[in-house]
């Protein structure tokens, strides 16, 4: 069956350094989500992306958070310049007509 | 405002023993909600949703619109039922799913 794959596992950075995280949606797939879960805290929707676009981005989702759909097949998420407040599980979907399905989940923690 | 509250954050119970994890939700015009599981150190991954009106393993779900709750039960639980638990209700066209605080079912031999 089919996945949602995500890279890397854990990434550990330096505040203020850049990171990229990386999603392979599902093939057939056409809407795409970030969500991210700081620890002890609930599942909070970042982003959507349909059609090449962002359709809808949250209040978190600020100048420093950016995304991408470069080659077709992978979805990225980028944070500018980390902050200690990043440090989070971040998730990213795809979407048939009626279910999201989620990857496993990239933990960040920024120092 | 759309809202999803599950108010309890853990709930303990023996095998055997039957379940209740409580979710009410806010929501103007009709919802589709879902129920979803996440099993230690697995993904989340969509138990149920109401529109199906499915039980997938024993777990049944019914939207109570005038209590505006989506209670989710099992009569009998398992050990390997363990997990998170989360109410969601997608939003929009766009879909973004918006999520309860998710309940720890711990059950206990």
């Amino acid at each position: 069956e089919p996945e949602v794959t995500q890279t890397p596992s854990h990434q550990v950075t330096q505040m203020g350094q850049e990171v990229i995280l990386r999603c392979v949606p599902i093939s057939n797939h056409l809407y795409f989500y970030w969500y991210r879960q700081i620890l002890g805290q609930k599942v909070e929707f970042l982003v959507s992306f349909y059609n090449n676009e962002i359709s809808e981005k949250s209040e978190i989702f600020d100048d420093q958070f950016s995304v991408e759909r470069p080659d077709g097949s992978n979805f990225t998420l980028k944070i500018r310049s980390t902050k200690l407040e990043d440090s989070a599980m971040y998730f990213c979907a795809s979407r048939t007509a009626y279910e999201q399905y989620f990857g496993p989940g990239t933990r960040l923690t920024v120092t | 405002a759309q809202r999803v509250t599950q108010p309890e954050k853990l709930l303990s119970v023996f095998k055997g023993a039957p379940v209740e994890l409580k979710c009410n939700y806010s929501y103007s015009g009709s919802p589709e909600l879902f129920w979803y599981v996440q099993y230690s150190r697995q993904r989340l991954q969509l138990l149920l949703r109401h529109i199906s009106r499915e039980s997938i393993k024993g777990f049944t779900a019914d939207l109570n619109k005038g209590e505006t709750s989506f209670h989710l039960k099992k009569p009998f639980a398992q050990e390997e039922d363990s997990a998170m638990y989360y109410c969601a209700l997608p939003y929009n066209q766009g879909g973004k799913l918006i999520f309860g605080q998710g309940t720890e079912l711990s059950v206990k031999p």
